[in-house]
């Protein structure tokens, strides 16, 4: 079975620099799905960012970039120019490309942004 | 808009109740999904559905039931075989379950509590 782990319950920031969030997987497949969901205090889930395993290139969404290391099986999170509104619970899931049926989720990292 | 609207946003149970958390959605996407989410965990996925008239079991199905009537419409019912019910309970939508990289919709949420 398919596990996704993240390390750090808690992580902190000075506004304007850079935090990067850790998020590795256990999975026996080749083809598969990762995404960071931002949970803000609204608990509503956001999507950060999404990965497709058979891309060699790193997604990118504005501030936010991935590091995909497939053989590692690491799929850690940067945030760049962090902001106030960057605040929140961030998620890492795994997504199997053959048995597309549920998301697998980590526990979650509480990022803190100071001013 | 087009989105997830889940009611009530807080719900209350009473010992030997069940309560039925409403799932609607606009976006005529196929895939619904319910969610689980506890303190310190990340989120539990408990049913979900391709089609109208069809749904799945997923890791933590017990005491708790679905419909799906309508393509807009996945409802969950909180038995009162589910022990421990007070959660925050999150529903979800995506285009297509089978070889699709599309993210899962969120909807903001409903926290169950007991009396």
């Amino acid at each position: 079975a398919q596990t996704v782990t993240q390390s750090q319950p808690e992580m902190s920031v000075q506004e304007a620099e850079t935090v990067t969030l850790s998020c590795t997987y256990d999975t026996s497949e080749s083809d598969y799905y990762l995404f960071w969901y931002k949970q803000p205090p609204s608990r509503q889930m956001i999507l950060v960012i999404r990965q497709e395993a058979y891309k060699q290139q790193n997604a990118t969404e504005n501030r936010f970039s991935v590091n995909f290391q497939k053989a590692a099986k690491s799929f850690s999170l940067k945030i760049s120019d962090s902001q106030l509104g960057d605040a929140a619970m961030y998620f890492c899931a795994y997504r199997s490309a053959r048995n597309t049926d549920k998301l697998i989720f980590g526990t979650g990292t509480r990022l803190q942004v100071f001013p | 808009d087009g989105g997830i609207t889940q009611s009530p946003k807080y719900l209350f149970r009473k010992e030997g109740q069940n309560v039925t958390l409403s799932c609607e959605q606009n976006l005529n996407h196929d895939a619904m999904y319910w969610y689980r989410q506890d303190p310190g965990q990340g989120l539990r996925l408990i049913y979900y559905s391709q089609i109208v008239n069809d749904f799945q079991k997923g890791d933590i199905a017990e005491g708790y039931s679905v419909s799906r009537e309508k393509k807009e419409s996945f409802p969950l019912t909180v038995t009162s075989a589910q022990k421990n019910p007070t959660a925050f309970y999150l529903c979800a939508s995506s285009t297509s379950l089978t070889g699709s990289n599309q993210p899962q919709h969120f909807g903001d949420g409903t926290r169950l509590s007991i009396l």
